[in-house]
């Protein structure tokens, strides 16, 4: 299957400051690129879908500017988690999907912890 | 709006004893249906998909799915679970590309904890 990756795999930050998470296809080209957030036990929660070279679409309840995503190419997009706070801290994960395919690839994952 | 329903929490089976992890699904027209598992700190690792054609579905590590359009069901199986089966397994739901929109965003299950004794 396709390989997507994600840097970094953990991160532990103070509060208020900002952190970005990168997410690359490896060996397609992501004409969609998901962000999620999952909490401990549970399902994944899709926070914003982004398409290369236009804005994200944030899903209800998700903070645009206190989640920004960039998808500036077919092969990356970041999510920058500005000023976080302790209730940001979960675990990031992201997917692609290119318009040849009909599946999703998820990457590993970012374990955030906000202190 | 579509959804998907993963009736079981937790599922516990004998190593060596065949494995179902049950999955309903609602969606308008035909379904793209899909599983995942995820390891513990993992992100999720696609283990098969049913787009069209034959009903029975063959994927990673012995997995197989049987799409049933009239329970609107997609139950995973494999005839002999393994230890290292045990993870949480996700179903997800998307309509065909036909649709536009929110219709095209994959719907995930509430996932199911699969644990395999030894």
């Amino acid at each position: 299957g396709a390989v997507v990756s994600q840097h970094p795999s953990r991160v532990i930050c103070k509060s208020g400051t900002s952190v970005k998470i990168e997410c690359r296809s490896l060996d397609f080209q992501a004409t969609t690129m998901f962000w999620y957030r999952q909490f401990p036990k549970q399902s994944l929660m899709l926070m914003a879908t982004s398409n290369e070279g236009s804005k994200a679409t944030y899903e209800q309840g998700v903070e645009k500017d206190k989640f920004l995503i960039n998808h500036a190419s077919l092969t990356l997009s970041t999510l920058t988690v500005t000023s976080a706070h302790p209730e940001d801290s979960s675990f990031y994960i992201c997917s692609a999907r290119s318009s040849l395919r009909e599946t999703q690839y998820f990457g590993p994952g970012t374990r955030l912890l906000v202190l | 709006a579509q959804s998907v329903a993963q009736p079981e929490d937790q599922v516990n089976v004998a190593e060596g004893n065949p494995l179902t992890v049950k999955c309903t699904y609602s969606v308008s027209g035909n379904p793209y249906l899909f599983w995942y598992v995820q390891y513990p700190n993992r992100g999720l690792q696609f283990l098969l998909k049913y787009i069209t054609g034959d009903n029975l579905v063959k994927g990673s590590y012995g997995f197989e799915a049987e799409f049933n359009k009239s329970q609107t069901s997609f139950h995973l199986k494999k005839p002999s679970a393994l230890v290292s089966d045990s993870a949480l397994y996700f179903c997800a739901v998307r309509a065909n590309s036909i649709s536009s929109g929110s219709a095209r965003q994959l719907t995930f299950g509430s996932g199911t904890q699969l644990t395999v004794l030894p």
